[in-house]
Order: structure tokens, then C-alpha cells, then sequence
């Protein structure tokens, strides 16, 4: 297994420009979910999914897009990037029931918008 | 409102040495806890959970973490700490309002262990 796949690692991006962050898992896991990390904040929650076709927002949900239309995939879409956005992103994945309960975390992509 | 805490921002030990990086819990109703590493420009990795059950709860790597209700605690503990054990922590809850599957990271806590 592959397990969680971020694409790209790094990216940088002009103001106002627009961009997918890509995340896949072959776990056939029904969460998934975009975090983005920034100095001294953690990890904050921007939105998640439990199956295909349901999204939900997350701590920090405003710039950013997402929708779900097979189990694997969960694109993060920035529509109009803002120097505010310049931070690490991760996607995750777990089941959504039952005991596990543990989320996998992809490698990170690191924006920088200018 | 449900959250945690990490009141260190870092945790320095000499090797060999226990350590104990802290985290503090506010819930509504029974929570959901967990501890994740993070090593340098890699993602998160799980080290341990809490549903329920035995208050000493052991993970991966020779970690433990021990749930105090009474404290609303849930810090991670490791008997003698090696210096690879060097990296960024997180405790994080599991949202449990109904309806919601949302998870709360703390802010994480930088241990340094010295050789």
C-alpha cells in the first residue's frame, strides 16, 4: 500500500492564483481530511469527509474548497491564493467507525504564496 | 468548546532520562485521545490512543500516556528517552459532538533529547 499521497511537495503561487492540492489514500479508508500547519498554531482543521460525495468544514475552512466524488481522492482547491495561505498542508485518512480510529498523514505540501 | 493543551512549547532531557511532554484535555462527555510524532519535514505518525479502558495506555516506540479524568490529562511518558526520540508532539482529541468528525491538535511540544 501506498497509504496517504500528497501532490506536489512544494509549490509556490503569485497572489490571486489558483491551484489543487492533490491527496489520495488506498486504504479504502471513509474519513479524510486537510490540515494545514503553521508556527505556533498546530494543526487546524480546514475541512473533512466521511464518504464520497460528503464534506463538512472544518476550524479554518474559508479560501479553500474541497469535494469528494470517489473513496480514494480528496482535492484541496485554493481559488484565490493570499500570502495568508502560506503554509504546510496535510491531508489525512482513518475509518470512520469502529475501534482504530487513527489517522494516516500524507508527506505535507509546502505552499509559499507571494 | 472541546480543545487541548500542550503548555510546553519544549521538552529538553538527557538521554537516557525519563521524559513527560504534557497535554491537557476539555470535553464534553467521554474523550477521545491520541498522541502523534512528527519528525522533520515528514508527516504525522500515530504513537497511541485512548477510548477506554486501562487508565495506562502503551504505543509505539516505548511510549506510554497516562489518562487522568480527574486532571483531565493525558501526558506522554517515556522511561528513558533516547535521542531519536527528538521531534514535534501532538496530542489531539476526537471532537465527540454528536454528528461531527472532527479532530483538535494541540500546538505541539518540541522535545530535544541531548546526548
Amino acid at each position: 500500500n501506498a497509504g496517504v499521497t500528497q501532490t506536489p511537495k512544494f509549490q509556490v503561487l503569485k497572489t490571486g492564483q489558483s491551484m489543487t492540492l492533490q491527496c489520495a489514500q488506498d486504504m479504502n479508508h471513509e474519513y479524510m481530511s486537510w490540515y494545514r500547519q503553521d508556527p505556533g498554531m498546530g494543526l487546524r482543521l480546514i475541512h473533512y469527509s466521511v464518504g464520497a460525495g460528503i464534506t463538512d468544514q472544518g476550524e479554518v475552512p474559508n479560501g479553500y474548497n474541497v469535494s469528494r466524488s470517489t473513496t480514494e481522492d480528496f482535492p484541496l482547491r485554493l481559488l484565490s491564493a493570499a500570502p495568508s495561505q502560506t503554509s504546510v498542508y496535510f491531508c489525512a485518512s482513518s475509518y470512520s467507525q469502529g475501534s482504530p480510529l487513527k489517522q494516516y498523514f500524507g508527506p505535507g505540501t509546502r505552499l509559499t504564496v507571494t | 468548546a472541546q480543545s487541548v493543551a500542550q503548555p510546553e512549547d519544549q521538552v529538553n532531557v538527557a538521554e537516557g532520562n525519563p521524559l513527560t511532554v504534557k497535554c491537557t484535555y476539555s470535553v464534553s462527555g467521554n474523550p477521545y485521545l491520541f498522541w502523534y510524532v512528527q519528525y522533520p519535514n515528514r508527516g504525522l505518525q500515530f504513537l497511541l490512543k485512548y477510548i477506554t479502558g486501562d487508565n495506562l495506555v502503551k504505543g509505539s516506540y516505548g511510549f506510554e500516556a497516562e489518562f487522568n479524568k480527574s486532571q483531565t490529562s493525558f501526558h506522554l511518558k517515556k522511561p528513558s528517552a533516547l535521542v531519536s526520540d527528538s521531534a514535534l508532539y501532538f496530542c489531539a482529541v476526537k471532537d465527540t459532538t454528536s454528528g461531527t468528525y472532527k479532530y483538535i491538535f494541540g500546538t505541539g511540544t518540541r522535545l530535544k533529547v541531548l546526548a
